[in-house]
């Protein structure tokens, strides 16, 4: 049982986007889920911790936050380098398992 | 600067075994938990397995447990990955990555196919 997200976000240029992640009280509910972009042809990047700080070197423009058992993504500003997928994932205390999202593809219009 | 470089992957046969090899370097790797992280080609991210700094701990995913076996030498700076009973399904590129997902290689491609 993997996390849900919605397959593909479109959004305009300098506009938000705000990317889900929902799962459940053993997962994204008990210890947050982390944040992950991903270009096309390269590894995964870390966008947010569990506790929803960002690493250094991530933009401004990016903030994660939590409600229940949804983590969220929002990036403000949307710029060309912005469009990748993003990938949430959290520990799963009932699994003894790192579960994943299927993944957003970001399109920046 | 932190650094993950992935290595053995290639194409073999189902039911062959592979190991793969994850060299570490730029950080303290006996303080660290690690990952091995999959993705199929044009799928997305699946956690494969996890060992603590001290190996005390390890986990596997259900798709993978009784065939792989996760291992890592602390003085060699070396996270291994033994692949045993391999299946079509276990193509993909192989990445292995730090505990906090904070650092990750470019991978290896494993590719099983007769």
């Amino acid at each position: 049982a993997g996390l849900t997200q919605p397959p593909s976000v479109s959004k305009d240029l300098r506009q938000t986007a705000t990317l889900t992640c929902t799962g459940n009280s053993n997962n994204v509910g008990d210890q947050g889920a982390v944040w992950l972009q991903q270009h096309q042809g390269h590894p995964p990047k870390l966008l947010s911790y569990r506790n929803y700080n960002r690493p250094s070197g991530i933009s401004e423009r990016l903030s994660a936050s939590r409600s229940g058992n949804t983590a969220s993504l929002t990036i403000t500003g949307l710029q060309p380098e912005d469009e990748a997928d993003y990938y949430c994932s959290a520990w799963d205390r009932s699994l003894s398992a790192w579960v994943f999202g299927g993944g957003t593809k970001l399109t920046v219009l | 600067e932190v650094q993950l470089v992935e290595s053995g992957g290639d194409l073999v046969q189902p039911g062959g075994s592979l190991r793969l090899s994850c060299a570490a370097s730029g950080f303290t790797f006996s303080s660290y938990a690690m990952k091995w992280v999959r993705q199929a080609p044009g799928k997305g991210l699946e956690w494969v397995s996890y060992i603590s700094d001290t190996s005390s701990t390890i986990h596997y995913a259900d798709s993978v447990k009784g065939r792989f076996t996760i291992s890592r030498d602390n003085a060699k700076n070396s996270l291994y990955l033994q692949m045993n009973s391999l299946r079509a399904e276990d193509t993909a590129v192989y990445y292995c990555a730090r505990d906090f997902f904070d650092s990750w290689g470019q991978g290896t491609l494993v590719s099983v196919s007769s």
